[in-house]
C-alpha cells in the first residue's frame, strides 16, 4: 500500500518568504508527527497531531512555525518570514493512534534550503 | 525521556551479526526501548521494540539486561543494505507520542 507521502521533495527559497510543506499520511492513521533533521543530526520533533488537533507542539521552534490538519489526513506545515537556520529535511510520519505502542511510519521528507 | 548512549560509529563484515549497544541508565520502569534506522536519505525506520523481555522479529533482535540499564540490537546476518544509522530511544510516554532521536550509531556493512 502506500506509505507517507511528502511534497515537494524539494523546497529553495529566499530568506523572508513564506514555505509551505505538505503531508500525505497513510490511510487510516489517526496521528501525524513532523520532524526537522539538520545535517549529520538525529530527528528533532515539531509537532503531534492526534486526529485534527495539535496533541503536542512543544518541539516547534517559535512562532514563525504553524501546523495544521484539518479533516486529520493531510497535514500542511507552515513557515513564515523564512530564516537560513530553517535549512533542514522536514520529515513526516503516521501512526495508527490509539493507546497502544504503534510504530511510526516516516515519508522520504521535504528538503528546505533557505537562500 | 531516559537518556540514551551509543557508539558513533561501527563496522561490520557482510554476512556476520551486526550487535548495536545501547545504554538507557535512567530508563524507568515503564519505559521501553524502541530501535529505529534511517538509510542514507530516506526517513527513519521502526525496527523493533521491547520492554524487559527479549524480542525477535523479522529483521532483528533486542535483547535487554535484566537491569534494563542497556540492550543490544543484533542483525543476525547483516547486508550492504544493512548500512544505516541505527536509533535507540527510550521515549517517557509510551505510545503515540515524539520520539527523541539521539545522533544514533552509524553502522558500515563491509563487503
Amino acid at each position: 500500500g502506500a506509505g507517507v507521502s511528502q511534497t515537494p521533495s524539494n523546497k529553495v527559497t529566499e530568506k523572508g518568504k513564506y514555505v509551505e510543506l505538505r503531508c500525505d499520511p497513510i490511510s487510516g492513521h489517526t496521528a501525524l508527527y513532523w520532524y526537522r533533521q539538520s545535517l549529520g543530526q538525529g530527528p528533532e520533533f515539531l509537532i503531534y497531531f492526534q486526529g485534527t488537533g495539535a496533541a503536542d507542539d512543544s518541539g516547534l521552534p517559535n512562532d514563525r512555525f504553524f501546523a495544521v490538519r484539518p479533516e486529520g489526513s493531510v497535514s500542511t506545515l507552515k513557515i513564515q518570514r523564512t530564516e537560513r537556520g530553517d535549512s533542514a529535511v522536514y520529515l513526516c510520519a503516521s501512526s495508527l493512534g490509539g493507546y497502544a505502542y504503534n510504530e511510526q511510519f516516516f515519508g522520504p521528507g521535504t528538503r528546505l534550503t533557505v537562500l | 525521556d531516559a537518556k540514551t548512549t551509543q557508539p558513533p560509529s561501527m563496522d561490520c563484515a557482510e554476512g556476520r551479526a551486526a550487535n548495536l549497544p545501547c545504554n538507557h541508565s535512567t530508563i524507568s520502569g515503564n519505559e521501553y526501548v524502541y530501535w529505529y534506522r534511517q538509510i542514507h536519505s530516506q526517513g527513519p525506520q521502526y525496527i523493533i521494540h521491547g520492554l524487559k523481555n527479549n524480542e525477535t522479529n523479522e529483521m532483528a533482535s533486542l535483547i535487554i539486561t535484566e537491569d534494563r540499564k542497556s540492550s543490544t540490537l543484533i542483525l543476525p546476518h547483516a547486508t550492504l543494505r544493512d548500512t544505516a544509522v541505527y536509533y535507540c530511544i527510550a521515549p517517557t510516554n509510551f505510545g503515540n507520542e515524539k520520539l527523541t532521536f539521539g545522533t544514533g550509531t552509524r553502522l558500515t556493512i563491509i563487503p
